[in-house]
């Protein structure tokens, strides 16, 4: 089975301020993981994913995550943030070899000007 | 690659009547999922079709919930009896076996009065 805890619900910041947003999961498999992003009144559309290979992934916007095994982590960060990133933040996590996709209970990031 | 799409787009119903959402996912997809979302959560697993089979219910959800996938096309979800609690947006998924990340439909908000 597995499991995701997302540490922050909200987090403000100023715009061009960085950010990061937290993200543990726990699995007895090997995992995939994602972060997906909701914003104002959208879907789900997917930010980023790590698959395999480089534990360092980056989305077009700017956003990169790095997969820790050692510390069961994925934080999502971004060094210089924008009015328009306001949204809500989720990480997931899908167990390699067919098992299903769980969701965090979501990060809600208000960027300030 | 129309996207999933979801029917209806809104749904208000009294407590105790049944009622019935339509997903149509991207048709190459063979995973298929049901997740609820409250207001400030993020999606909660419901169920998951690979293809025509129904791999996983989740526990939480009652004996009031059912869903099928005739064929491994279009999905449907029906709540019996409904309850205020049940009052949620109804998210349906679609992805390919393993690593690929999942399309949302934009959902279908149910109210129970």
């Amino acid at each position: 089975a597995q499991s995701v805890t997302q540490l922050d619900s909200q987090v403000p910041v100023f715009e061009e301020a960085p950010v990061e947003l937290r993200c543990n999961y726990s699995s007895s498999v090997s995992v995939y993981l994602f972060w997906y992003v909701q914003y104002p009144n959208q879907g789900l559309q997917l930010l980023l994913k790590y698959l395999s290979g480089s534990t360092l992934v980056e989305s077009i916007n700017g956003f990169e995550a790095e997969f820790n095994k050692s510390q069961t982590s994925f934080h999502l960060r971004k060094p210089s943030v924008h009015i328009s990133d306001t949204a809500e933040y989720f990480c997931a996590v899908t167990g390699t070899g067919g098992f299903k996709t769980i969701f965090g209970a979501g990060t809600r990031l208000f960027v300030k000007a | 690659d129309t996207g999933v799409s979801q029917d209806p787009r809104h749904k208000i119903t009294k407590r105790g009547q049944n009622v019935t959402f339509r997903c149509d996912p991207i048709s190459e997809h063979n995973r298929l999922y049901w997740y609820r979302q409250t207001l400030g959560q993020g999606p909660e697993f419901l169920t998951y079709f690979q293809n025509e089979a129904q791999l996983e219910k989740s526990r939480l959800l009652s004996d009031r919930f059912s869903a099928e996938r005739p064929k491994g096309s279009f999905s449907t979800l029906e709540i019996q009896r409904t309850e205020q609690g049940d009052s949620a947006m109804y998210l349906c998924a679609s992805g390919y076996l393993g690593d690929s990340p999942l399309h949302f439909g934009n959902g279908t908000r149910l109210t129970v009065t």
